[in-house]
């Protein structure tokens, strides 16, 4: 199965700062997946890239994945409090067939005001 | 957009005792919903995926027969702990797809299990 790493485990920013969160595959990513986590609640869906290459954005929120889609990053521009939460990336574990994903272990951002 | 309604958000049982949570996708159809459990400072780990009106997949090291799962409807599957011990206390969240197209998984707002 793929094993995803993320970077960093856990960010602090000032708010109105830019940062970003990287994902990394041992394997080829078919699908990647990327979704947001307030502790003790479900994961909100924020972007999919599929292809190489590919990129996304929502408001102030980018996501790539590179041409060899081995690894993605996330970027978020002029960041604010609701920012902060649990960011995790997930991969498409099935080959392609969109199945089932596996995750990292996600980063925690935290935004100061 | 999609909509995996999930229930209870948090129960607290006593040991032996059974559990179940449920997981309804409101506004879309859904043959696979897949089952997560969530440890603290951990990721998602899958547990198994639920195929509706056939058994469920379950993921290596995941007791069948401690964690049943029943698919009946297209938008509704459930999760039974059964014999609950308190290792067994954890975040469950539960997600599902549409059928319709290249859709992605959208998941619930999980439940805290405490067994105590």
């Amino acid at each position: 199965s793929q094993e995803l790493e993320q970077s960093p485990q856990s960010l602090i920013v000032q708010e109105g700062k830019n940062l970003t969160i990287n994902c990394t595959s041992s394997k080829t990513l078919y699908g990647l997946y990327w979704y947001k986590q307030k502790y003790g609640e479900g994961l909100i869906f924020l972007m999919m890239l599929q292809k190489g290459g590919e990129e996304k954005s929502h408001e102030k929120i980018t996501a790539k994945l590179d041409e060899k889609k081995q690894q993605s990053s996330l970027h978020i521009t002029a960041s604010q409090p609701s920012h902060a939460g649990i960011y995790l990336c997930g991969a498409d574990d099935s080959g392609g067939s969109n199945y089932k994903l596996t995750f990292g272990k996600g980063t925690l951002l935290t935004v100061n005001p | 957009g999609a909509v995996v309604s999930q229930h209870p958000s948090r129960v607290i049982c006593k040991s032996g005792t059974s559990v179940k949570i449920e997981c309804r996708s409101l506004d879309f159809q859904a043959t696979t919903m897949f089952w997560y459990r969530q440890f603290p400072k951990k990721s998602l780990m899958l547990m198994a995926t639920s195929n509706e009106g056939s058994k469920a997949t379950y993921e290596q090291g995941v007791e069948k027969d401690k964690f049943l799962i029943n698919h009946a409807s297209l938008t509704l599957s459930t999760l039974t702990v059964t014999s609950a011990h308190p290792e067994d206390s954890s975040f469950y969240i539960c997600s599902a797809r549409s059928i319709q197209g290249n859709s992605p998984l959208h998941f619930g707002n999980g439940t805290r299990l405490t067994v105590t």
